[in-house]
């Protein structure tokens, strides 16, 4: 299975700041999707990213909010602009590739 | 509605005794079903998934069509199996596609 890194592993930052994470695949994946995991819930889709189209955003989730860039099929970005403490979460990306697999996750603190 | 719920958020249990963890699924369609383990401060990664009918580390997982449900069993818990448990769903049938979540069940397996 593919193995991702994803970076950076956790940040504290201030409110109305952008954090942009990243995400690297060793292998060419079709899909990856961002979830994000706010603290004590279940982890939620925020977007599915295919290379070469927009990103397919779920209900409650924005791209202006949080745009995401998807320029090859190995690497993907996310971004949480005009940040707020309720943005405070665990983001992660995973992709398919005959199974899901998840990169080690973004623990973001927004202060 | 599509939906994954996992009823119990915390499960104890001593050390050789069976667990059980839960898991009703809602969806239309024909899904297929996971179960994601999350150990402590390590990555998201799968532990079954219904269509392999695979055991793995002891578990095993029967999806029940009639009463909607994948229950995790396991006849003799280690210590090691404590963690963090979540129950997934895809709607799309081994062709990747977005995960729905369950909220997850915390196991604690007691010496």
């Amino acid at each position: 299975s593919a193995v991702i890194s994803q970076k950076p592993s956790r940040d504290i930052c201030q409110r109305g700041t952008s954090l942009t994470i990243q995400c690297q695949v060793d292998s060419q994946v079709t899909m990856m999707f961002w979830y994000r995991q706010q603290p004590g819930q279940s982890l939620t889709l925020i977007a599915t990213a295919n290379q070469g189209s927009e990103a397919t955003y779920e209900s409650g989730f924005v791209i202006d909010k949080f745009p995401i860039s998807r320029p090859n099929l190995t690497f993907s970005t996310l971004t949480v602009s005009n940040m707020s403490p309720e943005d405070s979460s665990i983001y992660l990306c995973s992709v398919w590739g005959g199974g899901y697999t998840f990169g080690s996750g973004t623990r973001l603190t927004v202060v | 509605a599509q939906r994954v719920t996992q009823p119990e958020k915390l499960l104890s249990v001593f050390k050789g005794a069976p667990v059980e963890l839960k898991c009703n699924y809602s969806y239309s369609g024909s899904p297929e079903l996971f179960w994601y383990v999350q150990y402590s401060r390590q990555r998201l990664q799968l532990l079954l998934r219904h269509i392999s009918r695979e055991s793995i580390k002891g578990f095993t997982a029967d999806l029940n069509k009639g009463e909607t449900s994948f229950h995790l069993k396991k006849p003799f818990a280690q210590e090691e199996d404590s963690a963090m448990y979540y129950c997934a769903l895809s709607g799309t049938y081994n062709q990747g596609g977005k995960l729905i979540f369950g909220q997850g069940t915390e196991l604690s397996v007691k010496p």
